[in-house]
């Protein structure tokens, strides 16, 4: 139990193009998704906080026109990168925290690799 | 505001050995703890949580935890690391809104 999945698992794109990711629980329903984004041998980086129905919190120094995030239902949450630029190459990872989960619960996704060239 | 050290970048031990990761945070009130591992390339597994109750925490693939409130601690420990234990761990502190701060990562590295 408790799997996220995330869509695409890698993706490469133009520069200035835009990319989505999907990320969905796939047994359970999720209170609240968090996108995370992970240089390379660096820890994770919390980018924004998204309940269904409502508009995300964006951490701070996170730019929300540049990563839009749209929490549709409890079960789906996707990220899109707009006008997508090589310094935006990252992995990005999501979590989905349950509804009956305890506090600070999260179960999170594979990831995805995006490459902007 | 809540934080999480993990003073090793990287760990070596050999395939059998036995194995702490070191985990300290700074949290104003009952902390809810979490340890993940991270393949490369891959996301986040739990390993182990504390809530609340007793503070010896028994994980999957053989891991345990131990909470030390006076030390504000929680160490990762295994007492024989096999080689698929290779990976990057997390140790994490439970926040407001269900936030998660993670450490800075530890690297394991198994000797064979």
């Amino acid at each position: 139990g408790a799997v996220v999945s995330q869509h695409p698992s890698w993706v490469i794109c133009k520069s200035g193009t835009s990319v989505k990711i999907e990320c969905r629980s796939l047994d359970f329903q999720a209170t609240t998704m968090f996108w995370y984004r992970q240089f390379p041998k660096q820890s994770l980086m919390l980018m924004a906080t998204s309940n269904e129905g409502s508009k995300a919190t964006y951490e701070q120094g996170v730019e929300k026109d540049k990563f839009l995030i749209n929490h549709a239902s409890l079960t789906l949450s996707t990220l899109t990168v707009t006008s997508a630029h090589p310094e935006d190459s990252s992995f990005y990872i999501c979590s989905a925290s349950p509804l009956a989960g305890g506090p600070g619960e999260q179960f999170f996704g594979p990831g995805t690799r995006l490459t902007v060239l | 505001a809540q934080s999480v050290t993990q003073p090793d970048i990287h760990i070596t031990v050999s395939e059998g050995a036995s194995l702490e990761l070191r985990c300290n945070y700074s949290y104003g009130a009952t902390p809810y703890l979490f340890w993940y591992v991270q393949s490369p390339g891959q996301g986040l597994q739990l390993l182990l949580k504390y809530f609340s109750g007793d503070t010896l925490v028994q994980g999957i693939k053989g891991f345990e935890a131990e909470f030390k409130r006076s030390q504000s601690s929680f160490n990762l420990r295994k007492p024989s690391v096999h080689w698929s234990d290779a990976a990057e761990y997390f140790c994490a502190v439970g926040g407001y809104g269900n936030k998660l701060v993670f450490g800075a990562g530890t690297i394991l590295r198994v000797k064979s």
